[in-house]
């Protein structure tokens, strides 16, 4: 079965310093990953996604993250945090299909991201 | 600008009441999920469509159903509110099946059951 371990659930980081949210997951097959950014009251927003092209991904905001599929990780960073970057952030695995097809989406327990002065 | 609207965005009821949350989609996507999100949880899914007429069962679908008249809704009944349904619930639809289509997600209803 898939699943997803987002190894933090709480990050915090001075603004201009590099941001690390890390990720592990588990697949019995060739998974898709992505990363979702959650603002305070908002709906979640692709940030990036991994589908076995290119192992570095990058995505918008100046986010990427490595495939490391020896380890099975995931992680997301950012050379450079702003204040607007504050929100959780959840790491996604799609593998499985569910019935009638389509993928089944395992989400993570997020990590919540805070970027202070 | 296509996009995918919840509402209401707050709901508080009482135990044993009928809930229907709404959820509207302007993509023109065929594939619909509800989602949801609790604490140390993260995203569950309820209940997903293919199509017109097509719904499936999630992961957590019991006290929760779906129908599908057309492309662009696809609504939560609570039939009977429980407590452990209070939650926040997210809706989202995506294009196509394949293992790496994006879901693109809707801003949420807060549902607390009294």
């Amino acid at each position: 079965a898939q699943s997803v371990t987002q190894l933090d659930s709480h990050v915090s980081v001075s603004e201009g310093t590099p941001v690390l949210l890390r990720c592990n997951y588990s697949s019995s097959y060739s998974p898709s990953l992505f990363w979702y950014v959650q603002h305070p009251n908002k709906g979640l927003q692709l940030l990036l996604k991994y589908t076995s092209a290119a192992t570095l991904v990058k995505g918008i905001n100046g986010f990427e993250a490595e495939f490391k599929k020896s380890e099975t990780s995931f992680h997301l960073t950012k050379p450079s945090a702003h204040m607007s970057d504050a929100a959780e952030y959840f790491c996604v695995v799609s593998d499985r299909i569910l019935t009638g097809g389509g993928n089944k989406l395992t989400f993570g327990t997020g990590t919540q991201l805070k970027v202070e002065l | 600008d296509a996009e995918i609207t919840q509402s209401p965005r707050h709901k508080i009821t009482e135990t044993g009441r009928q809930v229907t949350l709404a959820c509207h989609q302007t993509w023109n996507h065929n594939n619909m999920f509800w989602y949801r999100q609790d604490l140390g949880h993260g995203l569950r899914l309820i209940h997903y469509s293919y199509g017109v007429h097509d719904t499936n069962k999630g992961e957590v679908s019991d006290g929760y159903s779906v129908s599908r008249s057309n492309t662009e809704d696809l609504p939560l009944t609570l039939e009977s509110a429980a407590s452990s349904q209070t939650s926040v619930y997210f809706c989202a639809s995506s294009e196509y099946r394949g293992s790496t289509d994006t879901q693109y997600f809707g801003p949420g209803t807060r549902l607390t059951v009294l």
